[in-house]
């Protein structure tokens, strides 16, 4: 079943531009997940926030999430050509039995 | 280096043709877990596995087997593929501890069943 709704499903932006990525889910969770996405290849795992954190950094990226409202928010600063990727957030849970819910991606395209 | 492996990484075949796409990972993970990505819907599980000779459906396993028989082997297995079963397929690995739980994934094998 299908969890996690990205929005919007497909974002273009000017390189040095912050681009942001929002998820929603449905149901109680443990964890939130964001990956990335290259044409065709593997997911790479970006960052992972609790579900008693609110915000979480790691380098250009910020995540937020808001458990009351069931959504999170992926922010990515001043991007690059090379952050042109799909990008999917990944629900584990309450009741998941460790299983990610994923939701279908957003496709991020920079423009030099 | 750490890494999950799939083989092949493309494959063509014909309706009916019993197949199997190999998964492998060297990080001592318990969890495996096969996935499959169409166009617009995202990944799909198709089986999870939490341990050895432990195996679980996922969404969409009809189609499908798997087995668990080592840690780092987790094979999926198409009896009798059809031209629905065309996707790109990823297998995926982790710890099942709380903090370690992210997710490593293979580079994919792209299933064309004619």
């Amino acid at each position: 079943s299908q969890q996690g709704e990205e929005d919007p499903q497909a974002l273009s932006i000017q390189e040095g531009e912050n681009a942001t990525m929002n998820c929603s889910y449905k149901t109680s969770i443990n964890n939130l997940q964001w990956y990335r996405q290259n044409s065709g290849r593997g997911l790479v795992h970006l960052i992972l926030i609790r579900s008693n954190e609110r915000e979480k950094h790691s380098g250009r990226l910020r995540v937020t999430l808001d458990t009351s409202k069931k959504s999170s928010s992926l922010l990515i600063t001043a991007s690059r050509a090379a952050d042109t990727a799909s990008y999917f957030c990944a629900t584990d849970s309450v009741d998941s039995n460790y299983q990610l819910i994923w939701g279908a991606g957003t496709k991020l395209i920079i423009k030099p | 280096e750490a890494q999950v492996t799939q083989n092949p990484r493309y494959l063509i075949t014909v309706t009916g043709k019993k197949l199997t796409v190999t998964c492998s990972q060297n990080m001592n993970h318990e969890y495996m877990s096969w996935y499959r990505q169409d166009p617009g819907l995202g990944l799909r599980q198709i089986y999870y596995s939490m341990n050895v000779e432990v195996t679980d459906k996922g969404d969409v396993p009809e189609g499908y087997k798997v087995s668990r028989k080592e840690k780092r082997n987790f094979p999926l297995i198409l009896e009798s593929p059809s031209p629905n079963q065309t996707s790109l397929y990823f297998c995926a690995s982790s710890f099942l501890d709380r903090g370690r739980e992210t997710q490593y994934f293979g580079p994919g094998t792209r299933l064309l069943v004619l």
